[in-house]
């Protein structure tokens, strides 16, 4: 079955600094979904990458799928206490409806 | 614009229980999932389902049964419940990924303690 890993497991960094999480699958992928979770509370969708190289942005967040579709990075520039919480990457395979999700990251942003 | 809704939000249960975390969406999603998120983890699928009628396991299914006879309905029921189990529960849906984005809606988790 398909195994998402996502490094590092918690995050703590000081506001206004930049930050990566990646996110490494073991097969290849159909599609790659970011969400983060406010504590204790539900997901919220980020955005959804499916083509291999592909870059999208919102706000202060950046998102990238290696050429091979194994590999995904999640940045965020000049970090703010509004993004701190639990990203978590979600991932299918491609004829296989199953989606999983990665061990998710903790990040905390300190003034 | 309901969205995905999970009841109960928040349950105890006595070792050997049984319930069941009610799920439904009224998007008119083809996919439907459950997910349990332990403490400081990420989510692990314990069932999934592709259709009114079709449902299969997902990484975490033992302990758990599940049904789907209406495309808007998806429960999960817990039998025999176990400390283990203790959990907050999600239920998400989407359309199909061959048809859209994909992105799952999430409804906002059921929160259950097994004593």
């Amino acid at each position: 079955s398909q195994e998402l890993e996502q490094s590092p497991q918690s995050l703590i960094v000081q506001e206004g600094k930049n930050l990566t999480i990646n996110c490494t699958s073991s097969k290849t992928l159909y599609g790659l979904y970011w969400y983060k979770q406010k504590y204790g509370e539900g997901l919220i969708f980020l955005m959804m990458l499916q083509k291999g190289g592909e870059e999208k942005s919102h706000e202060k967040i950046t998102a990238k799928l290696d050429e091979k579709k194994q590999q995904s990075s999640l940045h965020i520039t000049a970090s703010q206490p509004s993004h701190a919480g639990i990203y978590l990457c979600g991932g299918g395979n491609f004829g296989n409806e199953k989606l999983t999700f990665g061990t998710g990251t903790r990040l905390t942003i300190i003034p | 614009n309901a969205g995905v809704t999970q009841t109960p939000k928040f349950r105890i249960l006595k070792i050997g229980q049984s319930m069941t975390l009610q799920c439904t969406q009224d998007m008119n999603h083809n996919y439907m999932y459950w997910y349990r998120q332990d403490p400081g983890m990420g989510l692990k699928l314990i069932y999934y389902s592709v259709g009114a009628g079709i449902t299969d396991k997902g990484e975490v299914p033992n302990g758990y049964n599940v049904s789907r006879s209406t495309t808007e309905d998806f429960p999960l029921r817990l039998e025999l419940a176990a400390p283990s189990q203790t959990s907050v529960y999600f239920c998400a849906s989407s359309y199909s990924r061959r048809r859209n984005t994909g992105e799952l809606f999430f409804g906002e988790g059921s929160r259950l303690t097994v004593l």
